[in-house]
């Protein structure tokens, strides 16, 4: 059964820095690793997306690595802003179907 | 990206009554999926929304309690029945369009059992 494992469950740092967080899981068999964020009291917003067969995805400030064969992934902020604070969700894909099974999430507060 | 409506946005209900959650998407998908979001835990889902066919259900979750339809390729129905307070989550519904595509969440339904 996969397991998703997200370190650390909470961060907090200051306006500017550069961080990463991570994301574990244990069946390396998996279609696909989606991040998302998710602000409080909304639904989830679809950050990135990494086929199986990449290593990394960018958009903006963000940056997400893929090591299948370890079973790892990175997000990678650049030169954080208040407004990154949200909770941040790695989600692996499963089978034909590509069934999300979610990490319990990073809580990230970027303090101006 | 699809864009997802979810109502109600938030309810408050009495034990052992139901509720009816709908999922509307501007666009056809392929899949649709249920989650429920326990207070302070992440995601599960409950059951994929097969279009014209019956829903494939998680372990841990029945469709005498959760009964799911899809009529078509932009509409998903989810009833939570004989609601407890367990019952007590956030539910959302996600979409995807065709096979390695992102999934995309709706703002979820905040379900409160007295």
């Amino acid at each position: 059964k996969q397991e998703v494992t997200q370190i650390p469950a909470a961060l907090s740092v200051p306006e500017g820095e550069n961080l990463v967080l991570n994301c574990s899981f244990t069946d390396s068999a998996i279609y696909n690793l989606q991040w998302f964020r998710q602000d409080p009291g909304k639904g989830l917003t679809s950050l990135l997306l990494i086929q199986s067969s990449q290593r990394e995805q960018t958009s903006g400030r963000l940056n997400a690595s893929l090591d299948k064969s370890s079973g790892r992934s990175t997000l990678y902020i650049a030169a954080s802003q208040p407004g990154d604070s949200a909770t941040y969700l790695c989600a692996v894909a499963q089978g034909g179907s590509e069934k999300l099974v979610f990490g319990k999430g990073t809580k990230l507060t970027v303090n101006p | 990206s699809a864009v997802i409506s979810q109502k109600p946005s938030r309810d408050i209900c009495q034990r052992g009554t139901s509720l009816t959650i709908q999922c509307q998407v501007d666009s056809q998908v392929t899949m649709m999926f249920w989650y429920r979001q326990q207070p302070g835990q992440s995601l599960t889902l409950i059951a994929t929304a097969n279009q014209g066919s019956e829903a494939t259900y998680e372990s841990g979750f029945v469709i005498d309690k959760f009964p799911i339809s899809r009529p078509n390729l932009t509409f998903s129905t989810l009833t939570v029945s004989n609601m407890s307070p367990e019952d007590s989550s956030i539910y959302l519904c996600s979409a995807r369009r065709g096979p390695g595509e992102p999934q995309h969440f709706g703002d979820g339904t905040r379900l409160s059992i007295l």
